[in-house]
């Protein structure tokens, strides 16, 4: 149980086109999901916090408009990458939180994003 | 600020123990997770304490002393494929389940 996938797991994209990244819960409701993001070699930044039909929570730093999330089931959130340039290029993780009021996040598997 | 430190890197040999440190100074603590993660793959959850002392999980265990905001995951009898980078994280509030991750530290496991 807990699964939580990514989709895709990696892509290519021109400087200046968008980019969206689909993370769901395959087995499970997930209130809350978030949004993090990874450089070769580092820990993982947190970006936002996604939760089922609420606008999303940033972290100081990040551009609400050019990082687009939204909630819209309790089973899928979605990350656009707008206007993306090649300093977007990272790995970007979600993880979601159950209904059941478990402590731990289950991560998804992740998307390399790479930017030409 | 929020600040959690963590080794870089390490190195041990199969069959041995080794002791992954992690201490923390946050705002507020309402539990610490220790996540494995393999290069280029999902975080995997590894231990949650949210109590002092020690939590035992087959060979992985994790200590928490919540006055010296501190942590350690300690492996036992290595294998090759503990190689990987183990992240300490902190949730600082209750209710919210955000997280604040560690540097995260690199193992290598030698035959």
């Amino acid at each position: 149980g807990a699964v939580v996938s990514q989709h895709p797991s990696w892509v290519i994209c021109k400087s200046g086109t968008s980019v969206k990244i689909e993370c769901r819960s395959l087995d499970f409701q997930a209130t809350t999901m978030f949004w993090y993001r990874q450089f070769p070699k580092q820990s993982l930044m947190l970006m936002a916090t996604s939760n089922e039909g609420s606008k999303a929570t940033y972290e100081q730093g990040v551009e609400k408009d050019k990082f687009l999330i939204n909630h819209a089931s309790l089973t899928l959130s979605t990350l656009t990458v707008t206007s993306a340039h090649p300093e977007d290029s990272s790995f970007y993780i979600c993880s979601a939180r159950g209904t059941s009021g478990g402590n731990e996040q289950f991560f998804g598997p992740g998307t390399r994003l790479t930017v030409l | 600020g929020q600040n959690i430190d963590q080794p870089t890197e390490m190195t041990a040999t199969e069959g041995a123990i080794v002791q992954i440190n992690c201490t923390y100074q946050t705002s507020g603590f309402n539990g610490l997770f220790w996540y494995q993660q393999h290069a280029g793959e999902a975080p995997t959850f590894l231990s949650y304490n949210v109590l002092d002392g020690l939590e035992e999980k087959g060979r992985f265990s994790s200590f928490l002393s919540r006055s010296k905001g501190y942590s350690y995951l300690l492996l036992k009898e290595l294998q090759m494929k503990d190689s990987a980078s183990y992240l300490c994280a902190v949730r600082d509030r209750p209710g919210t389940y955000k997280y604040i991750f560690g540097t995260g530290t690199r193992l290598k496991v030698l035959a």
